[in-house]
C-alpha cells in the first residue's frame, strides 16, 4: 500500500525555524514527484512546490520561494519541508502528495494525513 | 498563471438530487491536466477524477468529470449524505503552479 506518514503536530514561536517530515513507504521514493500544500484555518488549499527525490530537482510557487525549503532523505525515503525564521502567518495545515506516476507532475495521490504548524507567541 | 475559479462557493442540495460543481480556467488549458479533489472536515483531501474525467480508484459511480478549453465540471449524482465536503479543481502537469480552485462546499440539507 502506498503510504505518506507525516510528523505530528508543532507548536513554535515567531523567528524559531523547523523542518517537518513526510515519511513514503509502499513504492519507489526515487521516482515520484512529491508536492507540498498549504491549507490555512477555514481556508482552501494552496500549491507550495514540488521536490523530484531522484535528484532533488525543486520547483517552488512564486508565493513560497524563498520562505521555505524542500529536501528529501533517499535513503529513509523521506521528505522535508523547513522554515529558517517562522511567522504567525505561517499557521497552517501542512499537506506531502505524491505525484501519481512516476516521473511526472500530475495528479496528487496519495496524501499524507497532515501537519498542523501553529506559530505563536 | 493560470487562474481557477470554482462556483459556487456553496451548494446546498437534498439526499438524492445531483450537484454539478463548475470549475472555470482563466485560459485554455488542456483536459489531460485537471483533477478533482474531495476533502471532508478534518482529513486530507482525496483524489476523485484525473485527466477531467477518470475517477481514481474505488470511487463510486455516482461522481463524474467533464470539460474542456475554460469550462470543467464535476457532477455528483444521487447526492448522499457521506458527500459533505469541500470539493477542489486543481491543473497539473509541467506548467508552474500546480493551481488550486478556491473550493465549492457542498451541504446536504
Amino acid at each position: 500500500e502506498v503510504q505518506l506518514v507525516q510528523s505530528g503536530a508543532e507548536v513554535k514561536k515567531p523567528g524559531e525555524s523547523l523542518k517537518i517530515s513526510c515519511a513514503a513507504s509502499g513504492y519507489n521514493f526515487i521516482s515520484h514527484w512529491i508536492a507540498w500544500v498549504r491549507q490555512m484555518p477555514g481556508k482552501g488549499l494552496e500549491w507550495m512546490g514540488v521536490i523530484f527525490p531522484g535528484d532533488s530537482d525543486t520547483r517552488y510557487s512564486p508565493s513560497f520561494r524563498g520562505r521555505v525549503t524542500f529536501s528529501v532523505d533517499k535513503s529513509i525515503s523521506t521528505a522535508y519541508l523547513q522554515w529558517n525564521s517562522l511567522k504567525a502567518s505561517d499557521t497552517a495545515m501542512y499537506y506531502c502528495a505524491r505525484s501519481a506516476i512516476a516521473h511526472r507532475r500530475v495528479w496528487s495521490d496519495p496524501w499524507g494525513q497532515g501537519t498542523l504548524v501553529t506559530v505563536s507567541s | 498563471e493560470i487562474v481557477l475559479t470554482q462556483s459556487p462557493a456553496t451548494l446546498s442540495l437534498s439526499p438524492g438530487e445531483r450537484a454539478t460543481l463548475s470549475c472555470g480556467a482563466s485560459r485554455n488549458i488542456r483536459s489531460s491536466l485537471l483533477a478533482w479533489y474531495q476533502q471532508k472536515p478534518g482529513l486530507a483531501p482525496r483524489l476523485l477524477i484525473f485527466d477531467t474525467s477518470s475517477r481514481a480508484t474505488g470511487i463510486p459511480e455516482r461522481f463524474s468529470g467533464s470539460g474542456s478549453g475554460t469550462d470543467f465540471t464535476l457532477t455528483i449524482n444521487r447526492l448522499a449524505p457521506e458527500d459533505c465536503a469541500v470539493y477542489y479543481c486543481q491543473l497539473y502537469g509541467t506548467s508552474l503552479p500546480a493551481t488550486f480552485g478556491g473550493g465549492t462546499k457542498v451541504e446536504i440539507k
